[in-house]
């Protein structure tokens, strides 16, 4: 069965350093999206991107997020200066037309 | 702005015991709904979906959740858990027209055998 992967699976970065995480969507999906899970909280959208753009975006995807899809297999999001409260889960997802959102494993992100 | 509420946040049952999770949406307008699944260390998966038609659907695992566009309720239900089901379940609601899942705050279920 297809699947989503992430990579790394954990990334330890210091405060202000830029971090990017990886994401392989499902061959054939073509809306792609990242959300994140802090510690103890509800699973938060951050961003949709279809056609090489944005569709939708929450306010927690401020200017220091970015997302590109760099050739026809990978998805990434960018975090410029990270900051302490950005330590969280990063699940990337993707879908078809019919929007059944398939998650992958979760990159855990540890801001020191 | 939409919002899931998801009440119970820790279920403790025994093997063969009947399970039903609640879920409350708040929105105006049509909506889909979602109940993802995630077992111990691995990633969320899709259980089952509601888009139209039929408020009574049947996902994987014996699972099923009934639709009440009245209570703006979507609970989930399994008539005998099995120690396997021993993991975390979250609602998602999605507005009709947009990609953006709002997620509950998930319940942890435990299947004692």
């Amino acid at each position: 069965e297809p699947e989503v992967t992430q990579t790394p699976s954990h990334q330890v970065t210091q405060m202000g350093q830029e971090v990017i995480l990886r994401c392989v969507p499902i061959s054939n999906h073509l809306y792609f999206y990242w959300y994140r899970q802090i510690l103890g909280q509800k699973v938060e959208f951050l961003v949709s991107f279809y056609n090489n753009e944005i569709s939708e975006k929450s306010e927690i995807f401020d200017d220091q997020f970015s997302v590109e899809r760099p050739d026809g297999s990978n998805f990434t999001l960018k975090i410029r200066s990270t900051k302490l409260e950005d330590s969280a889960m990063y699940f990337c997802a993707s879908s078809d037309e019919r929007n059944e959102q398939f998650f992958g494993p979760g990159t855990r992100l540890t801001v020191l | 702005a939409q919002s899931v509420s998801q009440h119970n946040h820790h279920v403790i049952l025994s093997e063969a015991a009947s399970l039903e999770l609640g879920c409350n949406y708040s929105y105006g307008g049509t909506v889909n709904l979602f109940w993802y699944v995630q077992y111990p260390g691995q990633h969320l998966q899709l259980l089952l979906k509601y888009f139209s038609g039929d408020p009574l659907v049947k996902g994987i695992k014996g699972f099923e959740a009934e639709f009440i566009k009245s209570k703006f309720s979507f609970n989930l239900r399994k008539p005998s858990v099995q120690w396997s089901d021993t993991a975390e379940y979250f609602c998602a609601v999605l507005p009709t027209g947009r990609r953006a899942l709002t997620f509950g705050s998930g319940t942890r279920l435990q299947v004692q055998p």
